[in-house]
């Protein structure tokens, strides 16, 4: 069973503030790790899908690095708005035999508030 | 373009009680997913299938049964719904094993067995 940690597990911002959370995940096998936002009653919205080490990502006032030799990938979100509250999912693929069937282990995500 | 389509949107069982959830995708897509979506645990993978007449177990597969008849249609079947059940369920799909393709994912059932 592959571990995928998220933290924190849940994160209360005032609006205007950046914030960021950690996604770690097995450092051997590495496929790809992508990055979800996810809001109640809708569907998870992909964000970003990083293959290399070093990748640094960017969609508007997020972005994302990913670190594959320790294992870690982190999401920002700069000047947080309360449109961003949302459970953020990260989520690795493993590279292996037919690259996994693109099978994802997700994490425990991270549910983030912001406060007008 | 719909993309993928679950139904239905909402559903209360009694135990024992069997009903399928169905999904749909209209990409042509031939890698399809079931995730189940438990408060605090993220998704878990139940079944998957490569393609029409392919499936597979996932991580928690006990309870459910999957066919995949054609490359559009990949149902999920609860046979004896258990309280154990309860859950938002999600399915998805993607296009092909290229690395940078992100699955896509219907609004999700959500499923209350009392």
């Amino acid at each position: 069973i592959l571990n995928v940690e998220q933290s924190p597990q849940s994160l209360h911002v005032q609006e205007g503030d950046s914030t960021n959370f950690t996604c770690s995940f097995p450092s051997s096998n590495f496929y790809a790790l992508h990055w979800y936002r996810w809001e109640t009653a809708k569907s998870p919205e992909a964000l970003f899908v990083m293959t290399l080490n070093g990748d640094e990502k960017k969609k508007g006032r997020i972005s994302a690095t990913l670190n594959t030799k320790e294992g870690y990938s982190y999401l920002y979100i700069k000047g947080s708005q309360p449109e961003d509250s949302a459970t953020y999912l990260c989520a690795f693929r493993l590279g292996a035999g037919g690259t996994s069937y693109g099978k994802l282990t997700f994490g425990q995500g991270t549910i983030l508030t912001v406060h007008p | 373009n719909a993309g993928v389509t679950q139904t239905p949107k909402f559903r209360i069982l009694k135990i024992g009680q069997s009903m399928t959830l169905q999904c749909a995708q209209d990409m042509n897509h031939n890698y399809m997913y079931w995730y189940r979506q438990d408060p605090g645990m993220g998704l878990k993978l139940i079944y998957y299938s490569v393609g029409a007449g392919i499936t597979d177990k996932g991580e928690v597969p006990n309870g459910y049964n999957v066919s995949r008849s054609t490359t559009e249609d990949f149902p999920l079947r609860l046979e004896l719904a258990a309280p154990s059940q309860t859950s938002v369920y999600f399915c998805a799909s993607l296009r092909d094993r290229a690395s940078n393709q992100p699955q896509h994912f219907g609004d999700g059932t959500r499923l209350s067995i009392l």
